[in-house]
């Protein structure tokens, strides 16, 4: 499938570590974007990487690219409880407009 | 400003009965998509709009499912004779271009249950 894998499918930490999430793909992208889902419902954007970048940062997330492995990843530093919830890589192929997600991982931050 | 925003945010409806599902996208942003989230599809892309026309449907399951585009603005996603495998989260989202190098921004989605 195209839509390549995350990993770990679920991931739990202590507040305070740093977490790391993992996205691969298949096919061309124009560019992979991060969002984080809570209970369900709508996503918040994270960061855009642009397929010419290698790392993007805001605040406390990192981003890497790596096109020769076509492989992404996110980086939560001093995690926070408030950081639970789902997050998705969506990979923006190129020749068309949509977004394709993969399965997610999803973060459990312990107190 | 506002976010992309959907209503209504809950919809439960009879199988075989029609509905209707609203998305206003941010001002000034030209193009429009509709994707859908179940459990046992993930989440799943069905059209995308540039303007007011469509030049990728590819993703609408079946030909129960339109969607309309008017004034370069609001988008309605029609799903006809509903079937209990059309439950899930609809979430629209919306971009300043449709040339593949934006954020595209999510509403809060519209969950539907069909009974």
């Amino acid at each position: 499938s195209q839509q390549g894998e995350e990993d770990p499918q679920a991931l739990s930490i202590q507040e305070g570590e740093n977490a790391t999430m993992n996205c691969s793909y298949k096919t061309s992208i124009n560019n992979l974007q991060w969002y984080r889902q809570n209970s369900g419902r709508g996503l918040v954007h994270l960061i855009l990487i642009r397929s010419n970048e290698r790392e993007k940062h805001s605040g406390r997330l990192r981003v890497t690219l790596d096109t020769s492995k076509k492989s992404s990843s996110l980086l939560i530093t001093a995690s926070r409880a408030a950081d639970t919830a789902s997050y998705f890589c969506a990979k923006g192929i190129q020749g068309a407009q949509k977004l394709v997600f993969g399965q997610g991982t999803r973060l459990t931050i312990n107190p | 400003g506002a976010g992309v925003s959907q209503s209504p945010s809950n919809k439960v409806t009879e199988k075989g009965k029609d509905v209707e599902l609203r998305c206003d996208p941010i001002s000034g942003h030209t193009a429009l998509y509709w994707y859908r989230q179940s459990l046992g599809q993930g989440l799943e892309f069905l059209i995308y709009f540039q303007g007011n026309s469509a030049p990728d449907k590819s993703g609408l399951p079946s030909d129960r499912f339109s969607a309309e585009r008017t004034g370069g603005s609001v988008s309605t996603l029609t799903i006809q004779r509903t079937q209990q495998e059309d439950s899930a989260v609809y979430l629209c989202a919306s971009s300043l271009g449709g040339t593949g190098f934006y954020e595209q921004y999510f509403g809060p989605g519209t969950r539907l249950t069909v009974t």
